[in-house]
């Protein structure tokens, strides 16, 4: 089975520093992993997914996340946070062989301050 | 803008009713993804399908079902509505049955009082 846990459910970072949200999966066989954003009153908007070739992957608007099997994680960041970076931030799992279900984490609401 | 609509936008009604849901997918795109969205719950996958057939089961209750017709729009129908079902209802849309990428619709926003 798999599953998703995002630690931090509000994160709040300067505007120009970097951004860290972290993910953590767990997986019986090799996942599949996103990251959505949502900003208020839209859906979800994916920003970069993990499917089994490159472990470090870019992203829209400046984001990137490392896949790390030995720590199964998956964290999202961003070198410099703009205002506009203010949403809610989903990270997502799933695997190939498992009825193409996927588990979302519990989001991290992400505030710029100015 | 995704590509995805949905409708309604918002629906407000009274516990033991029922209700339903529409989406139309992206132009091309045969899956459909249904998600609950509470404030409790978090982001809950409930169904896909794919080209007209059921593909994958989640965490959907039985008072809930769903299914996608020949032009590829999806309904999700919900019955014997409860107060713990208001929450936001998305769609999701992707080309393929594979995981590929998720294009999500707006949201329904469902009231029960």
């Amino acid at each position: 089975a798999q599953s998703v846990t995002q630690l931090g459910s509000h994160v709040s970072v300067s505007e120009g520093a970097l951004v860290l949200l972290r993910c953590n999966y767990s997986s019986s066989v090799p996942p599949y992993l996103f990251w959505y954003v949502q900003y208020p009153n839209q859906g979800l908007q994916l920003l970069l997914k993990y499917t089994s070739a490159a472990t470090l992957v870019k992203g829209i608007n400046g984001f990137e996340a490392e896949f790390k099997k030995s720590e199964t994680s998956f964290h999202l960041t961003k070198p410099s946070a703009h205002m506009s970076d203010a949403a809610e931030y989903f990270c997502a799992v799933s695997a190939p062989n498992t009825g193409n279900q996927f588990y979302f984490g519990t989001g991290t609401s992400l505030t710029v301050i100015p | 803008d995704s590509g995805v609509t949905q409708t309604p936008k918002h629906l407000i009604t009274a516990t033991g009713q029922r209700v339903t849901l529409r989406c139309s997918p992206r132009s091309g795109d045969l899956s459909v993804y249904w998600y609950q969205q509470s404030l409790d719950q978090g982001l809950q996958f409930l169904i896909q399908y794919y080209n007209g057939e059921e593909r994958a089961k989640g965490n959907i209750l039985e008072r809930f079902s769903a299914q996608q017709f020949p032009d590829l729009h999806s309904e999700l129908n919900l019955s014997s509505l409860e107060l713990g079902d208001s929450a936001l209802y998305f769609c999701a849309s992707s080309p393929g049955d594979r995981l590929r990428r998720q294009y999500f619709g707006p949201g329904t926003r469902l009231t029960v009082l």
